[in-house]
């Protein structure tokens, strides 16, 4: 059974800050991996999807990594604003399931 | 390019009662898959329909039913609620499935009192 867990919990940078997002999985014949950023109370925003055969995606101040054998990937947020404060969450998806969810990172960036 | 649209945004129901959740997917859109958000569990899979067929079903209670139309709109129906049914239900719709990029709604805020 996939288990997909995310550290650090919580994180508070100040602005500007360059920041590392990490996401762990159990299983690691995944089909793919997709990240989203969730602000209080709203739905989730897709920020980058990543398959199986591909080790990075990128997304303006956004790189989303992939190391499968290692059950790893980390997102990077290059210059951070306030206005990347949210819960950012990894989901995996292996050969024929739907999503697991980490429990997300709560970021905020202080101005 | 409409997003994803879930009705209502918010529903306040009774125990015993049911409900029916709607979600219109992005137009051309033919996957659509329910998740549960609570505090305690995180977001968990519910189901997900493909071309009118439900295709996987999450670890939930037979209480929990949805169905897909020809258009591609999903309705979600949870019956005899009780308090833990209490969650964001958000509905995530796709071109194809699983390979490709998911996009969620807003959600439906369901309290049950």
């Amino acid at each position: 059974k996939q288990e997909v867990t995310q550290i650090p919990a919580a994180l508070s940078v100040p602005e500007g800050e360059n920041l590392v997002l990490n996401c762990s999985f159990t299983d690691s014949a995944i089909y793919n991996l997709q990240w989203f950023r969730q602000d209080p109370g709203k739905g989730l925003t897709s920020l980058l999807l990543i398959q199986s055969s591909q080790r990075e995606q990128t997304s303006g101040r956004l790189n989303a990594s992939l190391d499968k054998s290692s059950g790893r990937s980390t997102l990077y947020i290059a210059a951070s604003q306030p206005g990347d404060s949210a819960t950012y969450l990894c989901a995996v998806r292996n050969y024929g399931q739907n999503f697991v969810f980490g429990p997300g990172t709560r970021l905020s960036v202080l101005p | 390019k409409a997003g994803v649209t879930q009705t209502p945004r918010y529903l306040i129901k009774t125990r015993g009662q049911q409900v029916t959740l709607s979600c219109s997917p992005i137009s051309g859109h033919r996957s659509v898959s329910w998740y549960q958000q609570t505090p305690g569990q995180g977001l968990q899979f519910l189901f997900e329909y493909f071309s009118e067929t439900q295709r996987n079903k999450g670890n939930f209670p037979g209480r929990f039913s949805g169905r897909q139309f020809s258009n591609s709109r999903s309705e979600m129906n949870v019956s005899t609620l009780e308090l833990g049914d209490s969650a964001l239900y958000l509905c995530a719709s796709s071109p194809y499935g699983r390979g490709t990029e998911a996009f969620f709604g807003q959600g439906t805020r369901l309290t049950v009192v």
